[in-house]
C-alpha cells in the first residue's frame, strides 16, 4: 500500500476556498485516491474518490496530475462546520484501508 | 446509501470486566468488516480485519485474546474488550466493505465507540 503525506494542519477563513495536498509517490497502478472527514467523537465519512484528472462532487473536487504521485482535495468555499480532519488514502480494491496522519483544517470566523 | 451501525455510542465499564461493541451492516451484507481504535487527537489504527464465518486477523502487535472478534453472520461483527485496563480506554471504529456493481467496492464507517475503563 502507498504511503500518504499530508500536511499535519491548516487554518482558513470561512468562504475561502481550502485545497489539501496529499502526496503518494509509490502509488500502485490499481491504487484510487479516497478521501475522508472526520469531526470529533465521529467515524470518518466518505469525501470523495478519483483515480486522475479531476473529480468533482457536491461538496469537493480532487485534482490529480498525470504522474498520479500527488493529488489535491478542494473545498468550496468553507463554513465553520468543515472543521474536521481530512484523510487521504491510496486504496485498492478489497484491500483494507490504512490511514496516515490526516490534515487538521480549522475554519475560522 | 450503505450504513454501518455501531452500539454502544459510548461505555463506561470497570477494570477487569469485558465489553462487547456490535457493529451492524443495515442495509447490505458485509463478508468483511475491519476494527480500527483511536487515541485523542491521533489517527485511525488498524486492529483487524474480520471475515464472515472465519477468524479474524489481527494487525501486528494487537493481542487477539484481549481483543475477541465474532463475525457470525452477514450484519453483524462484536469486537469484546476482555479485561479492560484503563489503557484500553479508546475509541473504536468499525468498517464494513461495501461490494458494489462491477467489482468495485467502499467502505462505510460506524459512528464509533468510546469506551472508558475506569
Amino acid at each position: 500500500l502507498a504511503k500518504t503525506t499530508q500536511p499535519v494542519s491548516m487554518d482558513s477563513y470561512e468562504g475561502q476556498e481550502v485545497n489539501i495536498t496529499c502526496s503518494h509517490n509509490n502509488i500502485a497502478t490499481n491504487d484510487y485516491i479516497t478521501w475522508y472527514q472526520q469531526f470529533p467523537s465521529q467515524g470518518p465519512r466518505f469525501i470523495i474518490q478519483g483515480y486522475k484528472t479531476k473529480v468533482t462532487n457536491e461538496v469537493a473536487s480532487l485534482f490529480i496530475p498525470a504522474d498520479r504521485k500527488s493529488s489535491t482535495l478542494s473545498l468550496p468555499r468553507v463554513s465553520l462546520s468543515d472543521t474536521a480532519v481530512y484523510y487521504c488514502l491510496a486504496t485498492s480494491g478489497t484491500y483494507k484501508y490504512i490511514f496516515g496522519t490526516g490534515t487538521r483544517l480549522k475554519v475560522l470566523a | 446509501g450503505a450504513v454501518v451501525s455501531q452500539h454502544p455510542s459510548r461505555v463506561i465499564c470497570k477494570s477487569g470486566t469485558s465489553v462487547k461493541i456490535e457493529c451492524r451492516s443495515l442495509d447490505f451484507q458485509a463478508t468483511t468488516m475491519f476494527w480500527y481504535r483511536q487515541f485523542p487527537k491521533q489517527s485511525l489504527m488498524l486492529m483487524a480485519t474480520s471475515n464472515e464465518g472465519s477468524k479474524a486477523t489481527y494487525e501486528q502487535g494487537v493481542e487477539k485474546d484481549k481483543f475477541l472478534i465474532n463475525h457470525a453472520s452477514l450484519t453483524l461483527s462484536t469486537l469484546t474488550v476482555t479485561s479492560a485496563h484503563p489503557e484500553d480506554s479508546s475509541f473504536y471504529i468499525c468498517s464494513a466493505r461495501v461490494d458494489l456493481a462491477g467489482a468495485n467496492y467502499g467502505y462505510t464507517f460506524g459512528s464509533g465507540t468510546r469506551l472508558t475503563v475506569v
